[in-house]
């Protein structure tokens, strides 16, 4: 596609249930990251794939959180008995190589905006 | 105290203003990116610096490595330019993302 999309672009969900939220990056890009914005807060890094090398998944909070890419492309990112806390907008980007540290822009997705009641 | 610090952390300014956003980072860096951040959500990468200065359009970003500095400025300044400029560097010994908080700039007409 043209760019980096998110779905669903809004979710609610009731305390205790698993969501999932997927990202399809931009087709070539071997770099997708994904980030959480609470309300009024800056962007926090949750995890960072990079080609078929492990992930990064040092900002991942909690072992609720979990994420895999799949054949490289798309991603999935999934929240197990969610929390009110977990309330935020997920944002994904995509970029060709590195992401920001190689030097190469990177592309985000709109987002999905979680809410847990 | 954070490794990536931006001021102001919001900014209101008349139309046709200059406008200067300020971001200091703590660590070594192999990039720094200035991003924008539109009221409805979305994110695009304004600008990648690595050294020196890049300008698009009204947009001027500039970089001092030797003092782990870098400014983000606006020249004549339009309400279409209200956005949150978020600054975010990518740290050179483990490639981690770090972004500032952002600073929420409001031009008013």
């Amino acid at each position: 596609g043209a760019g980096v999309s998110q779905s669903p672009s809004n979710k609610v969900t009731e305390k205790g249930k698993d969501v999932e939220l997927r990202c399809d990056p931009i087709s070539g890009h071997t770099a997708l990251y994904w980030y959480r914005q609470s309300l009024g807060q800056g962007l926090e890094f949750l995890i960072y794939f990079q080609g078929n090398s492990a992930p990064d998944k040092s900002g991942l909070p909690s072992d609720r959180f979990s994420a895999e890419r799949t054949g490289g492309s798309v991603s999935t990112l999934t929240i197990q008995r969610t929390q009110q806390e977990d309330s935020a907008v997920y944002l994904c980007a995509s970029s060709l190589v590195g992401g920001l540290m190689g030097g190469t822009e990177a592309f985000f997705g709109q987002g999905t905006r979680l809410t847990v009641v | 105290k954070n490794e990536v610090e931006q001021s102001p952390q919001n900014l209101t300014a008349q139309e046709g203003e200059f406008i200067t956003i300020n971001c200091s980072y703590s660590v070594g860096i192999s990039a720094l990116h200035w991003l924008q951040q539109h009221p409805g959500g979305g994110i695009v990468s304004l600008f990648m610096l690595s050294s020196g200065k890049k300008k698009h359009g009204r947009l001027i970003a500039t970089i001092n490595i030797q003092e782990k500095h870098s400014s983000l400025h606006i020249t004549a300044s339009h309400p279409r330019d209200s956005a949150v400029y978020i600054c975010a560097v990518a740290r050179n010994r483990d490639d981690k993302i770090i972004f500032g908080k952002g600073t929420r700039l409001h031009i008013l007409p």
